[in-house]
């Protein structure tokens, strides 16, 4: 079936401009994280969905940075006036729940802001 | 959730097992070990899970030592397409403020040479 998809694959921006980044969860995936993986940084959890609702976003680096999924399904991550350190992979994932063991990843957004 | 350590990179050759090893000596006791790997410039990968006993799947085994301190990812036939980063990650299942979020490490680069 069909797995997580994101999109763009590629965004470049220029700094200062608005950007939003899509993920199609796997149908029936009640739980969506986001992830950012930056160059030196790791993998870094940035907000969980459950349903349409964002019980942690704890991660979230600034106000800058904004989600919201519509219908149980689709997440978009927002970033506003972006800034050169926002330049990362974001990744997505879903999972059936909040505690299964299972998360798949999507293949995630490499964004540049210039 | 535990922290965990792993060593910067390891090497296999092709064929030969590669043994992969996790320290997390402040696990507590609802907390399970996972394995994840992400092969370059894709999402991470789910490999396998464990509590206490030992686990076995498709693609690879995992060792838990009886005090569950520390364990041991094998891949018992390393390919070429083993090349990856895994990481070991602590993470409780009941639930809880964690909402099943993954915290990675650095992890270990795997190098598989022929």
């Amino acid at each position: 079936g069909a797995g997580v998809s994101q999109s763009p694959s590629n965004k470049v921006t220029e700094k200062g401009k608005d950007v939003e980044l899509r993920c199609d969860p796997i149908s029936g995936h009640t739980a969506l994280y986001w992830y950012r993986q930056s160059l030196g940084q790791g993998l870094e959890f940035l907000i969980y969905f459950q349903g349409n609702s964002a019980p942690d976003k704890s991660g979230l680096p600034s106000d800058r940075f904004s989600a919201e999924r519509t219908g149980g399904s689709v997440s978009t991550l927002t970033i506003q006036r972006t800034q050169q350190e926002d330049s990362a992979v974001y990744l997505c994932a879903s999972s059936w729940d909040r505690v299964t063991y299972e998360q798949y990843f999507g293949p995630g957004t490499r964004l540049t802001v210039t | 959730d535990a922290k965990t350590t792993q060593p910067p990179s390891m090497d296999c050759a092709e064929g030969r097992a590669a043994n992969l090893p996790c320290n997390h000596s402040t696990i507590s006791g609802n907390e399970y070990v996972y394995w994840y790997r992400q092969i370059h410039s894709q999402g991470p990968q789910y490999i396998i899970h464990g509590l206490k006993n030992n686990e076995t799947n498709e693609m690879a085994s995992l060792i838990i030592t009886e005090d569950r301190k520390s364990s041991t990812l094998i891949l018992p036939h390393a390919t070429l397409r083993d090349t990856a980063v895994y990481y070991c990650i602590v993470r409780t299942n009941a639930g809880g403020t964690s909402y099943g979020k993954l915290t990675f490490g650095q992890g270990t680069i795997l190098t598989v040479h022929p």
